[in-house]
């Protein structure tokens, strides 16, 4: 099974819609790492969190980890073309390594003009 | 300055050909990391050098031969592949403090053919 499970897999939105993206652990995340990618290309670092209960805001998204630290979400206000990618996140389960991390499968997101 | 590079975007190559890789970073880090990524599937990390060395092989097969000459660079040097190794190769750095956010950087990736 999949120790990182994300969702939902795809998303298709109107332009301007809010949405959210989750990504769920069985075991405590020491860091969870939010990516974003456009087919073919390299992955682009959108925002980490460590500390339970964090939020952090980037332009018009905000990633989230729950107080018991097993959980992140991952939320775009009022959706743009330009937010269209796939969305992954990648977590460290092991508080001594960071290095080698942990990846969910990844949220397609379609936004519609 | 965010930037790793990647060269070259893209290779196709032979089953019997040999090629490299190549990724270089200047932001100061001392960990880097080469990474495969099959279609609509999530990086799976092949490789870390730590300061120069190498602290993870995650068992790649032996005709994935990596290599840091120094702690700007890193290889993946290619022989004798398979039409499986076909892939994005992504290539990263970190920093290696104990402890901190370690934040991974990717090069843009170099799409690999193997015909």
């Amino acid at each position: 099974s999949q120790e990182l499970e994300q969702s939902p897999q795809s998303l298709i939105v109107q332009e301007g819609k809010n949405l959210t993206i989750n990504c769920t652990s069985s075991k405590t995340l020491y860091g969870l790492y939010w990516y974003k990618q456009k087919y073919g290309e390299g992955l682009i670092f959108l925002m980490m969190l460590q500390k339970g209960g964090e939020e952090k805001s980037h332009e018009k998204i905000t990633a989230k980890l729950d107080e018991k630290k097993q959980q992140s979400s991952l939320h775009i206000t009022a959706s743009q073309p330009s937010h269209a990618g796939i969305y992954l996140c990648g977590a460290a389960l092991n508080a001594g390594n960071n290095r080698k991390l942990i990846w969910g499968l990844g949220t397609s997101l379609a936004v519609n003009p | 300055d965010t930037e790793v590079t990647q060269t070259p975007k893209h290779l196709v190559m032979g089953m019997t050909n040999k090629k490299s890789l190549k990724c270089e970073q200047h932001m100061g880090h001392r960990a880097m990391y080469w990474y495969k990524q099959k279609a609509k599937k999530p990086p799976e990390l092949m490789f870390v050098y730590s300061y120069e060395k190498l602290s993870i092989n995650e068992s790649v097969p032996s005709r994935f031969s990596p290599e840091c000459p120094n702690s700007s660079l890193l290889n993946l040097h290619l022989h004798a592949l398979q039409p499986e190794d076909s892939a994005l190769y992504l290539c990263a750095s970190s920093q290696v403090n104990r402890g901190s956010k370690n934040i991974q950087y990717f090069g843009a990736g170099t799409r690999l053919s193997v015909l």
